[in-house]
């Protein structure tokens, strides 16, 4: 089982849609949880930070933990096709951050 | 705003030549990291330094280096590289502590092996 889980998509969706990507992640002691995008050719970025259980919201993003589930998930209202990417998850514990493989957005216009 | 800046941005090297890939980062972070990033592996970390002199070895170290002889500065050496190392390589730093900082990642350097 890989530490972090993302489906790999591409996840496709129209613009103005809500588009909704998922993580889970295996190791327990994680504390913190990452969102980065990551666009074709170029190095990730942070897009959102979650640290406690529930929702957090920020412009358009929305991310939510549940750290009994080891889940997170980041919902992007409003997509567009700007929105296209890569975003990857990832939870950090301690030192060690480790990041999921990713899923492809695409947003249609 | 936080700068990583990765000297070398496309390179092609021969099977067994030694590479070296430099990275400065401009905001006097103590943490500073290499990964790599291969299709459908997501990012794997190589080695990591948490202060000048210090290394620690990530998921994947078997045959990289690092050096990190001033604060801001962390380079990545192959010794004798090999196609399998075909990849793009990411520095990274973040201040020192756990978990909540935030890791800001320089442009990347594509590197093939021939």
């Amino acid at each position: 089982q890989k530490e972090v889980e993302q489906n790999s998509g591409p996840l496709s969706v129209p613009e103005g849609a809500i588009a909704s990507l998922n993580c889970t992640y295996s190791d327990r002691g994680s504390q913190s949880f990452f969102w980065y995008r990551q666009y074709s050719g170029k190095s990730p970025e942070l897009i959102m930070s979650i640290y406690s259980n529930g929702d957090k919201e920020d412009g358009r993003f929305t991310a939510q933990l549940n750290k009994a589930s080891q889940y997170v998930s980041l919902l992007i209202r409003d997509s567009q096709p700007s929105d296209s990417a890569t975003y990857l998850c990832a939870p950090t514990g301690g030192f060690k951050t480790i990041f999921g493989a990713g899923t492809r957005l695409f947003v249609k216009a | 705003d936080v700068k990583v800046t990765q000297s070398s941005r496309y390179l092609v090297k021969r099977t067994g030549e030694k590479v070296f890939l430099e990275c400065v980062q401009d905001m006097d972070h103590e943490n500073m990291f290499w990964y790599r990033q291969d299709p459908g592996l997501g990012l794997r970390l190589i080695y990591f330094s948490y202060d000048v002199k210090m290394k620690e070895k990530g998921d994947i170290p078997e045959g990289y280096s690092v050096s990190r002889e001033k604060k801001e500065r962390f380079s990545l050496i192959l010794e004798s590289a090999s196609t399998n190392q075909t990849s793009m390589y990411l520095c990274a730093s973040s201040l020192r502590g756990f978990s909540g900082n935030t890791i800001y990642f320089g442009e990347g350097s594509w590197l093939t092996v021939v």
